[in-house]
């Protein structure tokens, strides 16, 4: 079945600056790639998704890109802000799979 | 998106006894989840609640220990079943709706459970 890296685990950066989040996945046939931020005591909100028929996709301060030949994607967060501090999931579905399968979760925190 | 609503919100319960947490969504969907998140982990699904018929369960939960009941198409119940501490986790209902031609699955605000 799917399996989904995440990386890094933990991620600081000064506020203002760019982060960026890592994926790999396993299932060659996975066309669907969505992010998720979590804040603390909420439910993950689903903030931007990719399918396998674009290569960048971007919503202002958020840009998802994905690389199906080397299967993986990344989210890249620009000019930084406190509010930014979650925990963000990647993960990913194929079209024989009616669920997706999560990441491990990046917690990022950003510094003033 | 959906507007997702989950009762409980948290709740504090003895082990050996049961909870049932309630989803409801603001209009019809096409599925319904449910997922485990216990504390500082990802999340794992449970099972899909199937309008009509039984939940769908994935590797290493079983309908005895979370019965699931999905009676129409806006609401959802899942029961944890003789809890134990172990269960202390976080649960949250998801549901799949067409977002133009596409699937899109949103989350609800999570019931946090502690099991003492």
């Amino acid at each position: 079945g799917e399996n989904v890296e995440q990386h890094p685990s933990t991620l600081s950066v000064q506020e203002g600056d760019s982060a960026v989040i890592k994926c790999t996945y396993s299932d060659s046939a996975s066309n669907y790639f969505p992010w998720y931020k979590q804040e603390l005591g909420k439910g993950p909100q689903l903030i931007i998704d990719i399918r396998s028929n674009v290569g960048e996709k971007k919503d202002q301060r958020i840009a998802v890109t994905l690389n199906k030949t080397a299967k993986h994607f990344s989210l890249h967060i620009t000019e930084t802000q406190p509010e930014d501090s979650a925990v963000y999931f990647c993960a990913a579905s194929s079209p024989s799979a009616s669920k997706i399968i999560f990441g491990s979760g990046t917690r990022l925190s950003i510094r003033p | 998106s959906a507007v997702i609503s989950q009762k409980p919100s948290r709740d504090i319960c003895q082990r050996g006894t049961s909870l049932t947490i309630q989803c409801q969504v603001d209009s019809q969907v096409t599925m319904m989840f449910w997922y485990r998140q216990q504390p500082g982990q990802s999340l794992t699904l449970i099972a899909t609640a199937n309008q009509g018929s039984e939940a769908t369960y994935e590797s290493g939960f079983v309908i005895d220990k979370f019965p699931i009941s999905r009676p129409n198409l806006t609401f959802s119940t899942l029961t944890v079943s003789n809890m134990s501490p172990e269960d202390s986790s976080i649960y949250l209902c998801s549901v799949s709706r067409l977002a133009g031609r596409e699937e899109t699955q949103y989350f609800g605000p999570g019931t946090r459970l502690l099991v003492l």
